[in-house]
């Protein structure tokens, strides 16, 4: 059965700190690795995207990969008050664009 | 670039009642999503279309739910009888040829 565990939280971080948010997954077939920002009472957001094992980075979101490990984190630099929210960590299969989801990680970020 | 659209935002019936809900994906997108996100739960896949096919449908529960998607653009997601634990947040979502997936801003549902 294919599972994504995430960290319910809430986890709570100064403003200006880096939050760390983690993920895993059970399927090895997973090829393709998502993160979404989901406000209160409003839709997911896709946000970063990452295919291969390592970083990317995008503004202050950086990805990080590790398939043998079956792991995958999303690190927030200068965390904002606006990073509020929860964040869905999402994979898709091979051969396949269905994405299955986790419950989310709810992040506060302090003032 | 417009968006997924989804209407209505919210609607609020009574158990056995029947009830409907439409989507628009981005110009373009082949493929759309039905998915439920019942309240600290991540979405669940319900159903997924490319074109006017269905693609994956194993989780939708047939005997209540039902979508189409007939000229492979607008769909809908109907359920009738509702339940009370048919409460949930319906999302559709498209993409194009990928798994990057763009969703609508949703339709909450509550059952009384």
């Amino acid at each position: 059965q294919k599972e994504v565990e995430q960290n319910s939280g809430p986890l709570s971080v100064p403003e200006g700190a880096i939050a760390s948010l983690n993920c895993t997954y059970s399927d090895r077939g997973s090829q393709s690795f998502f993160w979404y920002r989901q406000y209160s009472g409003k839709s997911p957001e896709l946000i970063m995207s990452i295919y291969s094992n390592g970083d990317k980075e995008d503004g202050r979101f950086t990805a990080q990969l590790n398939k043998a490990s079956q792991y995958v984190s999303l690190l927030i630099r200068d965390s904002q008050p606006s990073d509020s929210a929860t964040y869905l960590c999402a994979y898709s299969g091979a051969g396949s664009y269905q994405l299955t989801f986790g419950k989310g990680t709810k992040l506060s970020v302090i003032p | 670039e417009a968006g997924v659209a989804q209407s209505p935002r919210y609607k609020i019936i009574e158990k056995r009642q029947s009830v409907a809900f439409w989507c628009n994906p981005i110009s373009g997108h082949a493929t759309l999503y039905w998915y439920q996100q019942i309240l600290g739960q991540g979405p669940k896949l319900l159903i997924q279309f490319q074109n006017n096919g269905v693609v994956d449908d194993s989780q939708l529960p047939k005997d209540r739910f039902s979508a189409e998607r007939l000229k492979g653009v607008d769909s809908t997601l109907k359920i009738q009888p509702a339940k009370l634990e048919d409460s949930a947040v319906y999302l559709c979502a498209s993409s194009h040829g990928t798994s990057e997936q763009f969703f609508g801003p949703g339709t909450r549902l509550t059952v009384l």
